[in-house]
């Protein structure tokens, strides 16, 4: 299994709604990452986890929420989103943090629009 | 800090053509990967191309290869007999070898239409 598989695909909700992105690895990853990407942007690094701990804050504001339950699954806990926030958000893994070398797997992203 | 620069918004190639896609990067570290990574409209981000910059050879993987000069801090891709589904967004992308290095860098995108 060479897939990260993101649920939702899209995802609308509201400024006042509580949400989770999922996404999942199992190639036995141990390092494990959140993107956000604007229209016609490059992605942005938001979290790094490795080994299920959080490596990478990118001053993100708190209204965001990453959690790493065990090494296959991370998640990213929305509230109180602003509709600035609207973006693809993308998972991606890599075998661990000094394996990034050898690149990163994205998932396909979870389109959010916070309206 | 690192940044890596791609001159080319838009480019397009006639199907079965061959196209070059343009990137440089700046650094000061002697140790580092570079990437070529496709995003189609499906959205997932693709690896195309890896180059470990240690290694002099040129990678290639099927129709795609890379042109590295890494005194020129240039990593180009080259496409040969494009097909329409090579259609999509490519970016070039950066990353240090050091330790506590986590940030894969990313240029700003070149959009590539394979016309038919």
């Amino acid at each position: 299994d060479t897939e990260v598989t993101q649920t939702p695909k899209h995802l609308v909700m509201g400024m006042t709604n509580k949400k989770s992105l999922k996404c999942e690895q199992h190639m036995g990853h141990r390092a494990m990452y959140w993107y956000k990407q604007k229209a016609k942007k490059p992605p942005e690094l938001m979290f790094v986890y490795s080994y299920e701990k959080l490596s990478i804050n990118e001053s993100v504001p708190s209204r965001f929420s990453p959690e790493c339950p065990n090494s296959s699954l991370l998640n990213l806990h929305l509230h109180a989103l602003q509709p600035e926030d609207s973006a693809l958000y993308l998972c991606a893994s890599s075998q661990d943090i000094r394996g990034r070398g050898y690149g990163y797997t994205f998932g396909s992203g979870t389109r959010l629009t916070v309206v | 800090a690192q940044t890596v620069t791609q001159s080319q918004p838009e480019m397009s190639v006639q199907e079965a053509e061959t196209v070059t896609l343009s990137c440089t990067y700046d650094t000061s570290e002697n140790n580092y990967y570079l990437f070529w990574y496709k995003q189609p409209p499906s959205r997932q981000m693709i690896l195309v191309i890896r180059q470990e910059a240690y290694k002099q050879q040129n990678a290639t993987e099927n129709r795609f290869s890379v042109n590295f000069q890494k005194a020129a801090k240039s990593f180009s891709l080259k496409i040969s007999d494009s097909q329409l589904g090579d259609t999509a967004m490519y970016f070039c992308a950066f990353i240090n070898s050091g330790a506590g290095s986590y940030q894969l860098t990313f240029g700003k995108g070149t959009k590539l239409s394979v016309i038919p």
